[in-house]
């Protein structure tokens, strides 16, 4: 089946400091990939949709400028938080969809930021 | 704006007992799809079922069976024969036709005991 990865998977950082999470599909070509952040004992909330080789679109409430995502090849996108705060801690989820697919969209293993 | 509630607090449920994790949705989209994911404490989520807003039969997979009611805009999910690892959050989700991004409901806690 189809495999998400997401490193790291764990990060620790300073409150101030960038932290940059990567999410690669595996074993086949992502045309569309999906940001998640998910806080304790929450739902899971949609961040941004990035296209390979275009800009992402953000959800509502999402800072751009903030929440970096780049989509430079079909099987790799990256979020970038940028001057991390200490309520940016979350558990940070991509997915993956298949170009074509109906609605197929798998997820990988999360990240679980925390800034301290 | 579509919107997923799922209101049961944490459930119990007995080993080898059926068990069924409420959804309701609200949409105006004609046309939309129907999920349940599956996130044990390590924290992946696992897709369990899919349901089309046009399919005319419920969804089964396995265990999984999705009762799908759709004048009353409701998406239940049926668990049959629990096992303990079934303990886990469950979410029920949607999205437009054509479109993958996802809303997620606040999810249901199930913990099954021997």
């Amino acid at each position: 089946g189809a495999v998400v990865s997401q490193h790291p998977s764990r990060v620790i950082c300073k409150s101030g400091t960038s932290v940059k999470i990567e999410c690669r599909s595996l074993d086949f070509q992502a045309t569309t990939m999906f940001w998640y952040r998910q806080f304790p004992k929450q739902s899971l909330m949609l961040m941004a949709t990035s296209n390979e080789g275009s800009k992402a679109t953000y959800e509502q409430g999402v800072e751009k400028d903030k929440f970096l995502i780049n989509h430079a090849s079909l099987t790799l996108s990256t979020l970038t938080v940028t001057s991390a705060h200490p309520e940016d801690s979350s558990f940070y989820i991509c997915s993956a969809s298949l170009q074509g697919a109906a609605y197929e969209q798998y997820f990988g293993p999360g990240t679980r930021l925390t800034v301290t | 704006a579509q919107k997923i509630t799922q209101t049961q607090p944490g459930m119990f449920v007995q080993e080898k007992e059926a068990v069924t994790l409420d959804c309701t949705y609200d949409t105006s989209d004609p046309s939309y799809g129907l999920f349940w994911y599956k996130q044990p404490s390590s924290g992946e989520m696992i897709f369990l079922i899919y349901q089309g807003s046009y399919d005319q039969q419920n969804a089964t997979e396995g265990r999984y069976s999705l009762n799908f009611q759709k004048a009353r805009k409701s998406a239940n999910l049926v668990i049959s024969a629990s096992q303990l690892g079934d303990s886990a959050m469950y979410f029920c989700a949607m999205s437009r036709h054509g479109n993958n991004r996802l809303a997620f409901g606040k999810g249901n806690q199930v913990v099954v005991i021997p």
